[in-house]
C-alpha cells in the first residue's frame, strides 16, 4: 500500500440502508478527513480526526459518523442513507493537525456512492 | 470565517497557449493557499502552495501562482498548455480549516 486507499470504489445503495466507507493510510499521518464532492460545490468537509480516539465535525456532518480506533483507519458510516447523500466521497490525510494552516493534504481515489 | 471563489467554472484554451485560472479568497487570518488538480476519476493532487514565504510560487508541471494580498487573489498560470493539463482545478484557502473553491474545469484543444 502506498498513500491512501478507499473501498469500495463505487456503490449503489437503497435508501434507508446502512453503509460504511473504508479509508486506510500508510503514511502514519496524524490527521484524517472525509469530504464529499458535489458538482459546483467543490469539496466540503464532513468529519475529521487529529489523532486516534478523537474526531471533529466539519461543514456538513449531519447523517454521517466516523471513528478513529487507530492511526491508519478512518471509516465513514451512513446510518440510514438518503438520496441527498449521493456523491463522491474522498478520504484525505495530513501530517499536521487539522487546525494547522500549513497542511498539505493527501487524497485517496474516492468512492462514488449512489443512493436510490 | 474564510471562503474562496473561483471566478470561472470552465476555461478552454488551445494547446501551446497560456493558461490563467482565477481565484479570489477571503480570510480573517493570514492564510495559506493551495491549488490542487483532479484528473478524471482520480483523487486530488497538490500543484503548489503559498505559506507566507515568496509571493510567487512555483509548482509541478510548469504551473505557478502569485499571491497578491492587496487584490486577495491567488491566480494560477502556465505559459504553455499541454493536452495532459486538461483536468479540474481547485483553489483552497486554509486558516483554521480548509475551504475549497467550486473548481475550474480546464479544457485543452489540439
Amino acid at each position: 500500500i502506498a498513500g491512501i486507499t478507499q473501498a469500495p470504489t463505487s456503490q449503489i445503495l437503497a435508501a434507508g440502508r446502512r453503509m460504511t466507507l473504508r479509508c486506510t493510510q500508510d503514511m502514519r499521518h496524524n490527521a484524517m478527513y472525509w469530504y464529499r464532492q458535489d458538482l459546483g460545490l467543490g469539496l466540503r468537509l464532513i468529519h475529521y480526526s487529529n489523532t486516534a480516539g478523537t474526531t471533529g465535525k466539519g461543514e456538513v456532518p449531519d447523517g454521517y459518523s466516523v471513528s478513529r480506533a487507530n492511526t491508519d483507519d478512518f471509516p465513514l458510516t451512513l446510518a440510514s442513507a438518503v438520496p441527498s447523500q449521493t456523491s463522491v466521497y474522498f478520504c484525505a490525510s495530513s501530517e499536521g493537525l487539522a487546525e494547522s494552516s500549513y497542511n498539505e493534504q493527501f487524497f485517496g481515489p474516492g468512492t462514488r456512492l449512489t443512493v436510490l | 470565517a474564510q471562503s474562496v471563489t473561483q471566478l470561472d467554472s470552465h476555461v478552454s484554451v488551445s494547446e501551446g497557449t497560456p493558461v490563467l485560472l482565477r481565484c479570489n479568497y477571503s480570510s480573517s487570518y493570514s492564510p495559506s493557499l493551495f491549488w490542487y488538480v483532479q484528473h478524471p476519476n482520480k483523487g486530488l493532487q497538490l500543484l503548489l502552495k503559498y505559506t507566507s514565504a515568496a509571493t510567487l510560487v512555483k509548482g509541478i508541471n510548469g504551473f505557478e501562482a502569485e499571491f497578491k494580498k492587496s487584490e486577495t487573489s491567488f491566480h494560477l498560470t502556465k505559459p504553455s498548455a499541454h493536452m495532459s493539463d486538461a483536468a479540474e482545478y481547485f483553489c483552497v484557502v486554509s486558516g483554521n480549516d480548509m475551504r475549497f473553491g467550486a473548481g475550474t474545469r480546464l479544457t485543452v484543444k489540439p
